[in-house]
């Protein structure tokens, strides 16, 4: 157990539908990255956190967006699901605001039918 | 833009028997982190080394070492004595060590492991 929680572990919509994916970083660790694992893209960052502020942004599309709570743990949301959302997607978390030290989560399996 | 090139899909290797697996980057930065990452079937991503680039000596982990390369911008993985359980992908990473980091992979390499 790397101390990074993700939920739900697997998840199955449809087209046209909104998710959430959730988040608890390890303890102590101020800051949360967003990554999506891909067979095509491979893994891409998507977006940054740490203490609650955005830090950090990357491939993110518009239809997605995050935020981290004051308990620190983040949520990311995906809506308008598209066949080609279906990824891994990764919380990773770290104790400040650089990515020297990361440590990841097991991931969510998102699947759009 | 940084960049990190694994130019390896797929190695194999025998059991108890070393593998190295290859990893270039691209960046303008002189100072940054780079790691190996593992990804076993069970989908965890799993650090295997970390290596500052300020120094000179490589990073070891048990039967794991890196060859670093600053000059090249080369950074090796070489597994040693490998075992069934180093069966997996393998990422490697790079990050320039500001204060707003991610971590830039490359495409990974699948080793397989055979008894």
């Amino acid at each position: 157990d790397s101390g990074v929680t993700q939920t739900p572990k697997h998840l199955i919509t449809a087209t046209g539908q909104r998710v959430t994916l959730r988040c608890s970083p390890r303890s102590g660790d101020l800051s949360v990255y967003w990554y999506q694992q891909s067979l095509d893209q491979g893994l891409q960052f998507l977006i940054q956190y740490y203490n609650g502020e955005e830090r950090a942004k990357g491939n993110i599309l518009e239809r997605f967006s995050a935020q981290q709570f004051p308990d620190l743990h983040s949520e990311l949301n995906l809506s308008s699901l598209e066949l080609g959302d279906s990824a891994l997607y990764f919380c990773a978390s770290s104790p400040n605001s650089g990515a020297n030290v990361l440590t990841f989560g097991a991931g969510s399996r998102l699947t759009v039918l | 833009a940084q960049t990190v090139t694994q130019s390896q899909p797929e190695m194999s290797v025998q059991e108890a028997e070393t593998v190295t697996l290859s990893c270039t980057y691209d960046t303008s930065e002189n100072n940054y982190y780079l790691f190996w990452y593992k990804q076993p079937p069970s989908r965890q991503m799993i650090l295997v080394i970390r290596q500052e680039a300020y120094k000179q000596q490589n990073a070891t982990e048990n039967r794991f070492s890196v060859n670093f390369q600053k000059a090249a911008k080369s950074f090796s993985l070489k597994i040693s004595d490998s075992q069934l359980g180093d069966t997996a992908m393998y990422f490697c990473a790079f990050n320039y060590g500001g204060s707003q980091g991610n971590l830039i992979f490359g495409k990974g390499t699948k080793l397989s492991v055979k008894p």
